[in-house]
């Protein structure tokens, strides 16, 4: 079971440089989320996708951009990477809103 | 606004005794709360779930959570505590407005000593 497969697991980026987070499910879920992860700061929503067609701004949006491909496929842009977003991020999905989310296993972006 | 706080940042415990990781919440209207669990270097994974009902909730790996509605708690429970429950311990909250989505706490380190 592949479940949610995020790619890159690891990324380094330069100050001003762009990138794209890929992320996908196989498992027939309606919502997608990307979250950031910081020490000592928990999860943070960054934007999520309701359903198909549909994207929202979570806590924190600026700084990213997001794209629901299709059902499956959700990704995250970072057009101008600046080291406040050296983070570890996560993309996760769910049936509907029912809080019970299933996460990928993360991807580590530093930016110098 | 919907939040949880997690009150400790780690909390140890030698293996075998009970373990407690803390969690409360403010929220408007009925409380949809939750319990995760991440492991070194992987994404997080539901552990258990509180939306009505028997205010002890029964989860995996043989967690269970308390909740109790004059004190906001929602603390996480096992009675025996393994090595290997040693992970990052996340409680969350559903935002009862809008789309509804899971506000997280900051996380305990629960730690287990053998």
């Amino acid at each position: 079971n592949a479940g949610v497969t995020q790619t890159p697991k690891f990324q380094v980026l330069k100050t001003g440089q762009s990138m794209t987070l890929q992320c996908a499910q196989d498992m027939n879920h309606n919502s997608m989320y990307w979250y950031r992860q910081d020490p000592g700061m928990g999860l943070r929503l960054i934007y999520y996708s309701a359903s198909e067609g549909t994207t929202d701004k979570g806590e924190v949006p600026n700084g990213y951009n997001v794209s629901r491909l299709n059902k499956r496929e959700f990704s995250l842009r970072l057009e101008s990477a600046a080291p406040s977003q050296t983070s570890v991020y996560f993309c996760a999905s769910s049936i509907q809103n029912t809080g019970e989310l299933f996460f990928g296993e993360g991807s580590r972006l530093t930016v110098l | 606004a919907q939040s949880v706080a997690q009150p400790e940042d780690q909390v140890n415990v030698a293996e075998g005794n009970p373990l407690t990781v803390k969690c409360t919440y403010s929220v408007s209207g009925n409380p949809y709360l939750f319990w995760y669990v991440q492991y070194p270097n992987r994404g997080l994974q539901f552990l258990l779930k509180y939306i009505t009902g028997d205010n002890l909730v029964k989860g995996s790996y043989g967690f269970e959570a308390e909740f109790n509605k004059s004190q906001t708690s929602f603390h996480l429970k096992k009675p025996s505590a393994l090595v290997s429950d040693s992970a990052l311990y996340f409680c969350a909250v559903r935002d009862n407005t809008g789309f509804q989505k899971l506000v997280f706490g900051t996380g305990t380190r629960l730690l287990v000593s053998p």
